[in-house]
């Protein structure tokens, strides 16, 4: 039971490149959430999936995508890398999406954009 | 806005001491609070969930306290140990807004000197 998992662990790359961060669980969640942590700044959630084929906006969703390609899995692109989202993404789920169960987080990829 | 405040930022203490960790919030429309455990370059890990209706929750030498009414959370750690130096993250999943969206504090973080 490997709980949440995330792909890659680190990423350096160019402003105005592209990429798609990986995230799956084997915990039979039906939500799974995105977020992003910056020093100084803690934990803000970019997007999250309530269920299986939907997908809503968190606090600071600009300059990403998301796809929830099945129950397990769940993927944050960029589309256009910006310096300013230089950060250590975490990607996360929960049983359900109410907000009364624990959340469980992966291990985090930790992106610079140069 | 709920805002989630954690005193202090830093805590370096001799081992054997117990400690605590203070959380504030501004809204107390909330659904439950989360106390989180992250060392360096890691994820978070989940330690405690005390929900909305309930006063404290205990697992082994932590204890987390909640009152609602006035906002705020303690977490005590029992005679500290060198291995429990980590950022502690304080977290309140809230009515209404994103479904599931945890506002997370800033975290504390402490150091317990051998």
């Amino acid at each position: 039971n490997a709980g949440v998992t995330q792909t890659p662990k680190f990423q350096v790359l160019k402003t105005g490149q592209s990429m798609t961060l990986q995230c799956a669980q084997d915990m039979n969640h039906n939500s799974m959430y995105w977020y992003r942590q910056d020093p100084g700044m803690g934990l803000r959630l970019i997007y999250y999936s309530a269920s299986e084929g939907t997908t809503d906006k968190g606090e600071v969703p600009n300059g990403y995508n998301v796809s929830r390609l099945n129950k397990r899995e769940f993927s944050l692109r960029l589309e256009s890398a910006a310096p300013s989202q230089t950060s250590v993404y975490f990607c996360a789920s929960s049983e359900v999406a109410s907000g009364r169960d624990s959340q469980y987080f992966g291990p985090g990829t930790r992106l610079t954009v140069t | 806005k709920q805002e989630v405040t954690q005193i202090p930022a830093a805590l370096s203490v001799p081992e054997g001491e117990n400690l605590v960790l203070n959380c504030s919030f501004t809204d107390s429309a909330i659904y439950n609070l989360q106390w989180f455990r992250q060392d360096p370059g890691k994820g978070l890990t989940s330690l405690l969930l005390i929900q909305s209706s309930q006063r404290e929750q205990t697992s082994g030498r932590l204890n987390a306290s909640l009152d609602k009414s006035s906002g705020r959370s303690t977490l005590y750690i029992a005679a500290s140990q060198p291995g429990d130096s980590a950022t502690y993250l304080c977290a309140v999943a809230n009515y209404g807004g994103s479904q599931g969206n945890l506002i997370f504090g800033k975290g504390t973080k402490l150091s317990v000197k051998p």
